[in-house]
């Protein structure tokens, strides 16, 4: 089974901080990358799908990148409704999830 | 607009059983796969199981494999979970999601969850 690993598991940051966080995978998984946003007792959200592509309806600001075993989502001009927890989710092979970065606000 | 709607959770004694429903409007629903997430309290998401359009094809996370069931009424536009056997460790909210056929495959569209307690 393939194993994701996101770092850092929480993090503290400033409305118009710069944020990233990174997902690394046990194995390869090329591009099959998504990430998620989740607030407190809300469902989650896609952000991100393919490792890069934007969803339609999300601000320009949350961006993807990487491939293979180590992916990054940056976040810039971190506004208030950002702090949430987030998940990465591999669809390479069946499908897992990150543990979650959960963002606060410093 | 998009909706999927779970319903069907409550509070199961362990080695009882349950389902779950999805409910599903606002896309063809025939046309896409589905499948179910879940969250214990205070945890992480968890893949359960997946289903292709057809519901010819599912598939399970270990955890769960062989003691729960995915399937689909494309007619009524309507997924299930029937889960048996259940243990302590099922207690979490129960998502059902529309998976995207975009590259990368993810879960575009989620409901709100249904919470599944497994306890005596």
């Amino acid at each position: 089974d393939i194993q994701m690993t996101q770092s850092p598991s929480s993090l503290s940051a400033s409305v118009g901080d710069v944020v990233t966080i990174t997902c690394r995978a046990s194995q390869g998984i090329s591009s099959s990358l998504n990430w998620y946003q989740q607030k407190p007792g809300k469902a989650p959200k896609l952000l991100i799908y393919a490792a890069s592509s934007l969803q339609i309806g999300v601000p320009s600001r949350f961006s993807g990148s990487g491939s293979g075993t180590d992916f990054t989502l940056t976040i810039t001009n971190l506004q208030p409704e950002d702090f949430a927890t987030y998940y990465c989710q591999q669809t390479y092979s069946a499908r897992a999830f990150g543990q979650g970065t959960k963002l606060e606000i410093k | 607009e998009v909706q999927v709607l779970e319903s069907g959770g409550g509070l199961v004694q362990p080695g009882g059983s349950l389902r779950l429903s999805c409910a599903a409007s606002g896309f063809t629903f025939s046309s896409f796969a589905m499948a179910w997430v879940r969250q214990a309290p205070g945890k992480g998401l968890e893949w359960v199981s997946s289903i292709i359009g057809s519901g010819v094809s599912t598939y399970y996370a270990d955890s769960v494999k062989g003691r729960f069931t995915i399937s689909r009424d494309n007619s009524q536009k309507t997924m299930y979970l029937q889960m048996n056997s259940l243990r302590a460790d099922d207690t979490a909210v129960y998502y059902c999601t529309k998976r995207s056929p975009v590259v990368g495959f993810p879960d575009d569209y989620w409901g709100q969850g249904t919470m599944v307690t497994v306890s005596s």
